[in-house]
């Protein structure tokens, strides 16, 4: 069975950093690209980036080019998003997902990781 | 950037109705356009990509249609389990991106 499992809420300050994690399991990681994707509070869906943790070719949207690094380690196939200076606005669902090729959709997707920034 | 737009943005409908959600897109995008359900709390689910191919496991009442700049997802006979917000999103060029969301509400 496909499984993303996402590590836990996080209650950040502001300008603290962060990293969490996607560890996916019931296929083959490194054949597989993930991507991450923001769901801010009651708002919609916003495409973060893709990584191919096979060779760690990376894609970001222009919108968190440079706020977020997305990465994976394929020896304990997990893939991270992670923050160096983390923001309020930065306060959202965090969650990753699984697709086959670049030009298809997410088809499985993690539970979700809530950060919460706030001073 | 691909902009999407869905229409309408808020539906209210019946058990049993048929429903019909657009996604316009701000430039062609051939056939490279999923949809996908959520639900309160829940990640989204792969509905259909491909613009018209069910995703494995999807119950038959969906379908999608379109290709160029607009599409459609039916749900012939909405049935309680549907009432949820949709999204449509791109996979012609990067970035990826989603469109507003429909949300489909008890009438």
């Amino acid at each position: 069975e496909v499984q993303l499992v996402q590590s836990g809420a996080e209650v950040k300050k502001p300008g603290e950093s962060l990293k969490i994690s996607c560890k996916g399991s019931g296929y083959s990681f490194t054949s597989y690209w993930i991507g991450w994707v923001r769901q801010m509070p009651g708002k919609g869906l916003e495409w973060m980036g893709i990584i191919y943790p096979g060779d760690s070719d990376t894609r970001y949207s222009p919108s968190f080019q440079g706020q977020v690094t997305i990465s994976a380690d394929k020896s304990i196939s997990t893939a991270y998003l992670q923050w160096s200076s983390l923001k309020a606005s930065d306060t959202a669902m965090y969650y990753c997902a699984r697709l086959e090729a670049v030009t298809l959709p997410f088809d499985y997707w993690g539970q979700g990781t809530l950060v919460t920034v706030s001073s | 950037d691909i902009q999407l737009t869905q229409s309408p943005s808020f539906l209210s409908a019946s058990v049993g109705d048929r429903v019909t959600i657009t996604c316009r897109a701000s430039q062609g995008i051939s056939s490279y356009l999923a949809w996908y359900q959520q639900k309160p709390g829940k990640a989204p689910k792969l509905l259909i990509y491909a613009a018209s191919t069910l995703q494995s496991g999807v119950p038959s009442r969906f379908s999608g249609s379109g290709s160029g700049t607009e599409f459609t997802l039916t749900i012939s006979s909405l049935q309680p389990e549907d009432f949820a917000t949709y999204y449509c999103q791109q996979l012609n060029s990067y970035p990826f991106t989603f469109g507003p969301g429909t949300k489909v509400d008890i009438k």
